[in-house]
């Protein structure tokens, strides 16, 4: 059982737009630490996608953002695509656990 | 280009042991904190260790405390994790990440390499 709860899966049709959420609690998102983003496409090691919470790493496409609030933070697609599809993490730190990361969500693109 | 290579995976009996690699070049290793992240099969991304720039300070999750060592040599670029007392829980793809000094989240990250504990 992961510290940060993710969605086991999310699916959207091409174009359309779709959420990824990463609830926490008082000791790491509510705590105040940044949440990251990773996507991991299949069978390759995880990417980069999201850091501190709403920034985008260079090469990263503006349909793809980030937001926090409390002790949760989401993952948004706009646009979606059918390389969209993957697994996607999100990470924080955690008083007691040190860094921590969300069980992941398969998107399907239909 | 910025570029970070796992060695050392392969099939250990339990309770056997295992030394991994991880080799960097393309960026200033010194100035990174480095990771081992590891994804057993079919499941999500667990943090294993950390190590700081100059290895003044470690972290370890407590599923590894007491059995895996991370160390690193800044003049080798290269980062180590030695794992002891292996379990069949320890299988998995482990990968090594790098985080710039001061900051948490992981960028690089290695191809991974795999280690399976089995009889």
């Amino acid at each position: 059982q992961s510290v940060l709860t993710q969605p086991p899966s999310v699916s959207g049709a091409p174009g359309q737009r779709v959420t990824i959420s990463c609830t926490g609690s008082s000791s790491n998102i509510g705590a105040g630490y940044d949440v990251h983003w990773y996507q991991q496409l299949p069978g390759t090691a995880p990417k980069l996608l999201i850091y501190g919470n709403s920034n985008r790493p260079s090469g990263v496409p503006d349909r793809f953002s980030g937001s926090k609030s409390g002790t949760s933070a989401s993952l948004a697609i706009t646009g979606l695509q059918a390389e969209d599809e993957a697994d996607y993490y999100c990470q924080s730190y955690d008083s007691s656990l040190r860094r921590v990361f969300g069980g992941g969500t398969k998107l399907t693109v239909l | 280009e910025v570029q970070l290579v796992e060695s050392g995976g392969g099939l250990v009996k339990p309770g056997g042991s295992l030394r991994l690699s991880c080799a960097a070049s393309g960026f200033t290793f010194s100035s990174y904190s480095m990771n081992w992240v590891r994804q057993a099969p079919g499941k999500g991304l667990e943090w294993v260790s950390s190590i700081s720039s100059s290895s003044s300070y470690i972290y370890y999750a407590d599923s590894v405390k007491g059995r895996f060592t991370i160390s690193r040599d800044n003049a080798k670029n290269s980062l180590y994790l030695q794992m002891n007392s292996l379990r069949a829980e320890d299988t998995a793809v482990y990968y090594c990440a790098g985080a710039v000094a001061g900051t948490d989240w992981f960028d690089p990250w290695g191809q991974g390499t795999l280690v399976t504990v089995s009889s």
